[in-house]
């Protein structure tokens, strides 16, 4: 099973309005984080935000904002905004903390990629 | 501060080829991860380095693939006999290893090409 899906396959939102990029995961560790990163027509992977599974607000970054929905294992990410320079792919990725909380891999989705029109 | 570098930033081989892909983690991080992104694809773990050690060898496909990092900084993957399936972006990132919401910081990555 996909730990992490990202389904929408291509975004467009218009320069200065708001949109959501969708994430849903799948664990069974009750410790866990989740991230985005934007990955521009460059190549380089610019990390956006973090959650923790046990952080009790949503997690906020200037005009980025993330939608945790323990529950729904939901973590969509929200772009307020919206910018010319907000054009590229996004990826939302998780990692399992396990048991001893340690350093591990990061499993990412397959991305979306956002169109930003003038 | 510096980023991630890695170098170089574009490889073209042949088949059956000897490459040694090379990343410089940020300054201070323990924890070095390379990662492996196919076209249209999300990056796949491959390895991740605590200090000096792979703590995690998991991801790597077979024993084509080999990392190190003998003075728990710079490190370098190394693929024998490559093949045309190896062609992908190879990306390293490091991260401070402090835990909790320990945050990798990714490098612009290789472009391995296979001919």
């Amino acid at each position: 099973a996909q730990k992490i899906t990202q389904t929408q396959p291509g975004m467009f939102v218009q320069e200065k309005e708001a949109v959501t990029l969708d994430c849903t995961y799948d664990t069974s560790d009750p410790s866990y984080g989740l991230f985005w990163y934007k990955q521009p027509s460059s190549g380089e992977m610019i990390f956006l935000i973090y959650q923790g599974s046990y952080d009790q607000q949503n997690a906020t970054e200037g005009r980025y904002s993330l939608n945790f929905q323990k529950a729904r294992k939901s973590a969509n990410l929200v772009i307020s905004a919206s910018q010319l320079g907000d054009s590229a792919m996004y990826f939302c990725a998780m990692r399992e903390m396990g048991m001893t909380g340690a350093n591990s891999k990061l499993t990412f989705g397959k991305g979306i990629t956002l169109s930003v029109r003038p | 501060g510096a980023g991630v570098s890695q170098t170089p930033s574009n490889k073209v081989t042949e088949k059956g080829k000897y490459v040694e892909l090379r990343c410089d983690p940020i300054s201070g991080h323990t924890a070095l991860y390379w990662y492996r992104q196919s076209l249209g694809q999300g990056p796949e773990f491959l390895i991740y380095f605590q200090g000096t050690g792979a703590a995690d060898d998991s991801g790597l496909p077979n024993d084509r693939f080999f990392a190190v990092r003998p003075e728990g900084s710079v490190s370098t993957l190394k693929i024998q006999r490559t093949e045309r399936g190896d062609s992908a972006v190879y990306l390293c990132a490091s991260s401070p290893g402090t835990g909790g919401g320990d945050t990798q910081y990714f490098g612009p990555g290789t472009r391995l090409t296979v001919l």
